[in-house]
């Protein structure tokens, strides 16, 4: 069956480190995939889109790179603040006649000053 | 702000009541979505329209009932809720529906909780 797997478990770093956060999907073969960040009690807010044939993406202080063979995304916060402390959730292409979008539980990041 | 707006921001209802959800964007969008995201799940996609037409329902009980009178404005409405259907629901809206080729621009969502 698809599944998509994110951390579930809170990622606790000291500011100014660098977090990494994980996406790793089965039995998807995704042609695009997103990165939102979600604060508590509104709406995800797009990040960044890696295509398939794209290794890495950058977008100020923030990187991800997209491993089709290990079916794996990973997402860095570089310089981490506190006000990066949200959850990070992951989207790809599932199956679906209009190339439907799933979502993964997402990673919640605190940044501890 | 993200340009999606949805009221009420908080709804409680009780499970014999009759109530709507609201959704509007001001992006020019042709899709827009709902979303249910219950504790400790991702996000879980309910309904999605293009161009006003319903192009997926995904297996939602006809408890909820979604209507898009225009490109711009799309509601739930929603009767004899289960307290299971406490979660907070998102509407979302993009250019059109390519997948995740296409950006998703969410509202703030409304936080229902049915007793």
């Amino acid at each position: 069956s698809q599944k998509i797997e994110q951390n579930s478990e809170a990622l606790n770093i000291q500011e100014g480190k660098t977090a990494t956060l994980t996406c790793n999907y089965t039995n998807y073969s995704p042609a695009y995939l997103q990165w939102y960040r979600q604060d508590p009690g509104r709406g995800p807010v797009f990040l960044l889109l890696i295509r398939e044939n794209e290794k890495e993406k950058r977008k100020e202080r923030l990187k991800v790179t997209f491993d089709t063979t290990l079916k794996q995304s990973l997402f860095h916060i570089t310089a981490s603040q506190p006000a990066d402390s949200a959850t990070y959730l992951c989207a790809l292409e599932g199956s679906g006649g209009y190339q439907k979008v799933t979502f993964g539980i997402g990673t919640k990041l605190q940044v501890i000053p | 702000e993200t340009g999606v707006t949805q009221t009420p921001r908080h709804l409680v209802m009780g499970m014999t009541n009759k109530k709507s959800l609201k959704c509007e964007q001001h992006l020019g969008h042709n899709a827009m979505y709902w979303y249910k995201q219950s504790a400790k799940k991702p996000l879980e996609l309910m309904f999605v329209y293009n161009f006003k037409e319903q192009t997926e329902n995904n297996s939602v009980p006809s408890r909820f009932s979604p209507e898009c009178p225009n490109s711009s404005h799309l509601f739930l409405h929603l009767h004899t809720l289960q307290p299971e259907d406490s979660a907070l629901y998102l509407c979302a809206s993009s250019q059109a529906t390519g997948g995740a080729q296409e950006t998703q621009y969410f509202g703030p969502g409304t936080r229902l909780l049915v007793l």
